[in-house]
């Protein structure tokens, strides 16, 4: 079945430091969302796209559904930007259904 | 506001009873999803509602039901909840945007632990 395959699994940063997660899909998918689980396990959107970039304070994302990937930059990372970060992928069709990443647990250090 | 509620936060079920779990949102959006989440694993879709029609994903067909009496109210039932329905609960919800695009709002989880 179509598949979400997100990486790293976990990323430790320097504060002040920058990196990138990445998705990859097994197939054409028509939109992508970024959340990050806060202190109290929520998801908190952070884009969503169905194609191109947005940018977002430190935070940038990019779609392309041709190269059935997404990344999400996090450039001068602080403290607060740990947790564990997921990507979604809306698979073909009109059910508006996301596939999940394993999610990617980043750990910012002083 | 964008929240989408759940009750209750957690909750502790035998094996072989009931469990319903709740979630509200008042957004007027016209979908309401119903995914399941266990440990180092990801989130899956068990069903979803588009208005008042229920889609169910063919490999828990059997095992979850739902209704949705109104757009701001979803449930999802367990009839003879087993050890492996223990996971995280995850309510969410959409509204179809320009060229059928669906953006989804997450609630915070109900976390489910059958005994």
């Amino acid at each position: 079945g179509d598949q979400v395959e997100q990486s790293p699994s976990a990323l430790s940063l320097h504060e002040g430091t920058g990196s990138a997660l990445r998705c990859n899909f097994t197939t054409t998918m028509r939109a992508v969302q970024w959340f990050r689980k806060n202190s109290r396990g929520s998801l908190i959107n952070l884009f969503y796209l169905a194609s191109g970039t947005k940018e977002n304070g430190r935070l940038k994302s990019a779609f392309d559904s041709k190269e059935r990937y997404s990344t999400l930059h996090i450039r001068d990372a602080q403290l607060e930007d740990s947790g564990t970060y997921f990507c979604a992928a809306e698979a073909a069709g009109n059910t508006g259904k996301l596939i999940f990443g394993l999610g990617t647990t980043l750990q910012v250090q002083p | 506001d964008t929240t989408v509620k759940q009750n209750p936060r957690y909750k502790l079920a035998r094996v072989g009873k009931p469990v319903n779990l709740i979630c509200s949102q008042t957004m007027n959006h016209d979908t309401m999803y119903w995914y399941q989440k266990k440990p180092n694993q990801a989130p899956k879709l068990l069903l979803f509602y588009y208005d008042k029609i229920l889609n169910r994903e063919a490999d828990t067909f059997e095992k979850f039901q739902s209704s949705r009496p109104n757009n701001s109210f979803c449930s999802l039932y367990i009839g003879s909840a087993g050890l492996e329905y223990s996971a995280m609960y995850l309510c969410a919800s959409s509204r179809v945007l320009l060229g059928g695009r669906f953006e989804q709002y997450f609630g915070p989880g109900t976390r489910l632990t059958v005994l």
